[in-house]
């Protein structure tokens, strides 16, 4: 099981949108539609954002949304708020309950 | 409500042994799969296994297989993790947290292992 691949920072300017990429393979992403999205603050535990590709759970703003093509899933932030200021990090299951994460991305609101 | 209350942080000597808990409450312990999840300093998260309380069936990473074990006992609504011999590169952040469908919906709060000489 080889980590996903997600860009190690991103950014955008507060009211823009930014996307983060999450490639995987056939074996996990592309063969699952079972995609998750997990946000982390400085000194917290993750929260789950985005799960099953797109769905949000109770909670999160619908200015966070996933979406999956292929081997590659896409984290997508509208209106970005100085709050959206925190570490994304993918995960896909890879079968046999087995999970796999991508490094993390430094989303940075400038 | 759903939570996992993690067990306190450990400053440990490499080569000693370490059993870090993970208590869940607000909903059936038995009928959800726990994973552990590992965060180096500065570093990304690591899937490192899981366990279904209800049966110990249990699942480990690869990468983590034959350094730790994980084991939980469902009379108390308890998971752990555990080490026989730590090592300096075990320091790290170690998350439980609540499996299904791949994704972990609810999380502990973490425990820090500190593995120092």
């Amino acid at each position: 099981q080889s980590a996903l691949t997600q860009p190690p920072s991103a950014s955008g300017s507060p009211g823009q949108s930014v996307t983060i990429s999450c490639a995987g393979t056939s074996s996990d992403v592309g063969g699952y539609n079972y995609v998750s999205w997990y946000q982390q603050h400085p000194g917290k535990a993750p929260k789950l954002m985005i799960y099953e590709v797109s769905k949000r759970p109770s909670g999160v703003p619908d200015r966070f949304s996933g979406s999956k093509s292929g081997n590659t899933a896409s984290l997508t932030v509208s209106g970005l708020q100085a709050e959206d200021e925190a570490d994304y990090y993918c995960s896909s299951y890879a079968g046999s309950n087995a999970v796999v994460f991508g490094g993390g991305t430094k989303l940075t609101v400038l | 409500e759903v939570q996992l209350v993690q067990s306190g942080a450990e400053v440990k000597k490499p080569g000693e042994s370490l059993k870090i808990s993970c208590k869940g409450s607000g909903y059936s312990f038995s009928s959800y799969w726990i994973g552990w999840v590992r965060q180096m300093p500065g570093k990304g998260l690591e899937w490192m296994g899981i366990i279904y309380p209800g049966d110990s069936d249990t699942r480990y990473s690869p990468s983590f297989q034959g350094q730790v074990t994980i084991s939980a006992d469902k009379s108390i609504s308890t998971a752990y993790l555990q080490w026989s011999s730590l090592k300096a590169s075990d320091t790290a952040m170690y998350y439980c947290a609540r499996q299904a469908s791949g994704n972990f919906g609810y999380w502990g709060q973490g425990t820090l292992v500190t593995v120092s000489s």
